[in-house]
């Protein structure tokens, strides 16, 4: 079956350090690969996505790439702000399967 | 009104009383999700609707019974729960494409914060 797996948090980085998030997935087929964000009180939101091999899902400064071959989408941001602490969630949907698989959550926190 | 709108925000409950919660989506889509969402564990899909129709149901104890009365409406009614319920129920919905496979993209509501007594 599909699967994610997501680097235990928590994550704490100073404003402006870089940020990376490991995802790690496992699927039959070509799946498309989700990020998603949840900040705190509220729902998860779309963050940025990719449907097919070496897309890059790019949103506010946030960037993942899409790596078939190390079955990948690792999230990055260049220059985090105190406004991105939150807790990230990497997703995908394999086939034509009509919901979302997630990982665990990866929680944010940065520092001013 | 927001997309997809999740009451009430908080409850608690005694393990004897029965209680639902209600979603509600503005933005036309034809599917809705129950989610579960504890620490430290992945979200747990537990219901899928499509089209009014359940589609999916991941092995959840009889003690949630949902209901999707229209494509706008999703409830979730609780009775006879556990400590272990205790958790924050999020409700999705997404629009499918012509043959039933999903769009990707879900759009949720701000979650029900449960507390089992």
């Amino acid at each position: 079956g599909n699967s994610v797996t997501q680097m235990e948090g928590p994550v704490t980085l100073s404003e402006e350090a870089f940020l990376t998030i490991n995802c790690t997935y496992t699927a039959t087929g070509y799946p498309s690969l989700f990020w998603y964000v949840q900040y705190p009180g509220e729902g998860l939101q779309l963050l940025l996505k990719a449907t097919k091999a070496d897309d890059k899902g790019s949103n506010k400064g946030f960037e993942a790439t899409y790596r078939k071959e190390t079955t990948s989408f690792h999230l990055e941001k260049g220059s985090v702000q105190v406004s991105d602490s939150a807790v990230y969630f990497c997703a995908l949907r394999g086939g034509s399967a009509r919901q979302l698989t997630f990982g665990s959550g990866t929680q944010l926190t940065v520092l001013p | 009104e927001t997309g997809v709108t999740q009451t009430p925000r908080h409850l608690v409950m005694g393990m004897t009383n029965k209680k639902s919660l209600k979603c509600e989506q503005h933005l036309g889509h034809n599917a809705m999700y129950w989610y579960k969402q504890s620490a430290k564990k992945p979200l747990e899909l537990m219901f899928v609707y499509s089209l009014e129709e359940r589609v999916e149901n991941n092995s959840v104890p009889s003690r949630f019974s949902p209901e999707c009365p229209n494509s706008s409406h999703l409830f979730l009614h609780l009775h006879t729960l556990q400590p272990e319920d205790s958790a924050l129920y999020l409700c999705a919905s997404s629009r499918l494409a012509s043959g039933g496979a999903g769009t990707g993209e879900l759009f949720f509501g701000e979650g029900s914060r449960l507390t089992v007594l």
